[in-house]
Parts: C-alpha cells; structure tokens; sequence
C-alpha cells in the first residue's frame, strides 16, 4: 500500500524568505502523480502544483517549485518570496497513474506553514 | 461554472440522527469522492464514484452511504450520526483527460454530532 509521510507538522518562515516543506512517500509502481495542496482558514482545498512521476523536469508554478527525487522517493515544496498569504496548511498527496476503478488519493498529515511578518 | 458545491456548511446533529450531506459538480465529470478530514489525521476517503450509477468503499466507508443516480450529484448519508463522525466532510471531483488529471475540492462541510 502507498504511504505519504510529511515529517514536519508545523513550519515558520520570515515573509520574503524562503521555505521548503518535505514529503517523501512509499510506492512499488512505476507511473503516479504526486501533488501539493494549500488549505487556508476557509478550508477549501486547492491545488498548488503538480508532478507526473515519468517527467524528470521538476514542476513549477510561479514562485512554488518542487524537487522530486524518484529514486529517494522525496517530493519536496519550495515557497519562494513567502508572503502572508502563504500561511496555511499544506498536503502532499500521491494518486496511481494506472486507469482504474480507484480514484483514491493518498494524504499525508499536513504541514502548517506560519509565514511571520 | 460554479465547480464542485456542498450543502450544508455546517450542521450539528444529535447522536442517532440521519442526514444528507449534498454534493454538485457542474463540470461532467465522471469520478467524485468524499473525504473526511480530522486533526491530524490529513484527508480519509470515504466512498467514491467512477461515474453514474457505480459507487465503491474507500478507506472509511463504515457509517455512510453513498449514491450516484446522474452525473452531477453525488450525496453522502449518515444512517445514524455517532460523536466519531464529528469532522469536516470534502466531496471533490476529478477530471481524467490524456493523461493529465485533475481534483477539484468543494468547500467542505463542517458537521458536530453531540
């Protein structure tokens, strides 16, 4: 079974710094995707960035980017230029790319990021 | 296009009580779930659907009914509220197109069982 793991339950950052989240996950297939979610106080979910484990290049998304290490199984988010906006609570998530009737998409527990001004 | 919506945002029930958590999605597509989420425990899949007329268990389906009649809706029943549902409840849809795929999250509802 696949798990997601995010080690750090809560962060901090000075606004305009930089800040990276880490995530690593536990898979034996080959072909999934992996994303990272931001849920704010109002709770709703949205999606930040996302990465197709067979694409090598490293996703990007204006001033979040992450590095995915396959071999380590490592999924990391990197906020660049933190801004006060930024403070939520972040997931990672792991979805299989194989076509099936399972629409799951595994969480980990979240990160809380407190961006200080 | 208002995306994915739910019914009610917050709602307190009594233990033993029933009721329908609502869930629309006006974008045609074919897959939704619902998720629970506690503290600390990240999102839970509770049911989820491939499309209309088929629906499967996820990881915590105890306690809950599901039901995909068109391909909008898709409502979550609690046949008899216990304290151990209190939660926040995410019905979310997914987008399968050429490879690339896509979940979109309603706003949640916030649900108290005494």
């Amino acid at each position: 079974a696949q798990t997601v793991t995010q080690s750090q339950p809560e962060m901090s950052v000075q606004e305009a710094e930089t800040v990276t989240l880490s995530c690593t996950y536990d898979t034996s297939e080959s072909d999934y995707y992996l994303f990272w979610y931001k849920q704010p106080p109002s709770r709703q979910m949205i999606l930040v960035i996302r990465q197709e484990a067979y694409k090598q290049q490293n996703a990007t998304e204006n001033r979040f980017s992450v590095n995915f290490q396959k071999a380590a199984k490592s999924f990391s988010l990197k906020i660049s230029d933190s801004q006060l906006g930024d403070a939520a609570m972040y997931f990672c998530a792991y979805r299989s790319a194989f076509v099936r009737r399972d629409d799951k998409i595994i969480f980990g527990k979240g990160t809380r990021l407190h961006i200080l001004p | 296009n208002a995306g994915v919506t739910q019914t009610p945002k917050f709602q307190v029930l009594k233990t033993g009580q029933s009721m329908t958590l609502q869930c629309a999605q006006d974008m045609n597509h074919e897959y939704m779930s619902w998720y629970r989420q506690d503290p600390g425990m990240g999102l839970r899949l509770i049911h989820y659907s491939v499309g209309a007329g088929i629906t499967d268990q996820g990881e915590v389906p105890n306690g809950y009914n599901v039901s995909r009649s068109t391909t909008e809706d898709f409502p979550l029943r609690l046949l008899s509220a216990a304290p151990s549902q209190t939660s926040v409840y995410f019905c979310a849809s997914t987008i399968r197109a050429g490879g690339h795929e896509t979940q979109y999250f309603g706003p949640g509802t916030r649900l108290l069982v005494l």
